[in-house]
């Protein structure tokens, strides 16, 4: 099945800084989320971006699907921001998603 | 509109147990999915629903566990005779389609 590779592992900021956080991925993908998975556990969606780029506030993503790698951006980044990001795909094959292992992101006062 | 909604947040069970847990999808959402996330890692497929079709089931890990979607809306994830190792939060997620998937808050299962 499809691999999914996130980098890196953990971040650790000062608020106001930014950010780059990378999804790479073993196989042509038809889905892609990012998520923000806050301290409570809850999944929140970003985006949903299985090509091209979106902006959405101080956050924003890329994907190239040709070269298998998506990018999250995050910029003056603020202690709420704090958590674990994760991407997830789909492959053609089926409608689940496969996760990544996930960035943890602490964000210091 | 509502999110999806699960039910219940936190269950404790003894080891031997079966127990049952609900997910509320999106009013309108045809597809349904079962995850697992295990402490530390990211979620792990379980099973999907196309209304009420199991159209795949791969992700489940034992005969122990079973989900069922009979209406095409709330959906079930049982799980009989409880293991240690079945401690986890489970996940559900509904989507319009073939696309962006949203998720509940989850259930967290402890198993003693």
């Amino acid at each position: 099945g499809i691999q999914v590779e996130q980098s890196p592992p953990d971040l650790i900021l000062q608020e106001g800084a930014n950010s780059t956080l990378r999804c790479n991925f073993s196989d042509s993908v038809n889905n892609l989320q990012w998520f923000h998975q806050n301290p409570w556990g809850q999944l929140i969606n970003l985006f949903y971006i299985p090509s091209g780029t979106k902006q959405n506030g101080r956050l924003s993503a890329t994907t190239v699907a040709t070269e298998r790698y998506s990018l999250l951006y995050i910029s003056s980044s603020q202690t709420t921001d704090s958590g674990v990001y994760f991407c997830a795909v789909g492959d053609n094959y089926g409608q689940n998603f496969v996760f990544g292992p996930g960035t943890r992101l602490s964000v210091l006062p | 509109g509502a999110g999806v909604s699960q039910s219940p947040r936190y269950k404790v069970a003894k080891r031997g147990q079966d127990v049952a847990l609900r997910c509320d999808p999106i009013s309108g959402h045809v597809s349904l999915f079962w995850y697992q996330q295990a402490l530390g890692q990211g979620p792990e497929f379980l099973t999907y629903f196309q209304n009420e079709a199991q159209l795949d089931k791969s992700g489940l890990p034992s005969d122990r566990f079973f989900a069922e979607r009979p209406e095409g809306s709330v959906s079930t994830l049982k799980i009989q005779r409880t293991q240690q190792e079945d401690s986890a939060v489970y996940l559900c997620a509904s989507s319009p389609g073939f696309s962006e998937q949203y998720f509940g808050p989850g259930t967290r299962l402890t198993v003693t």
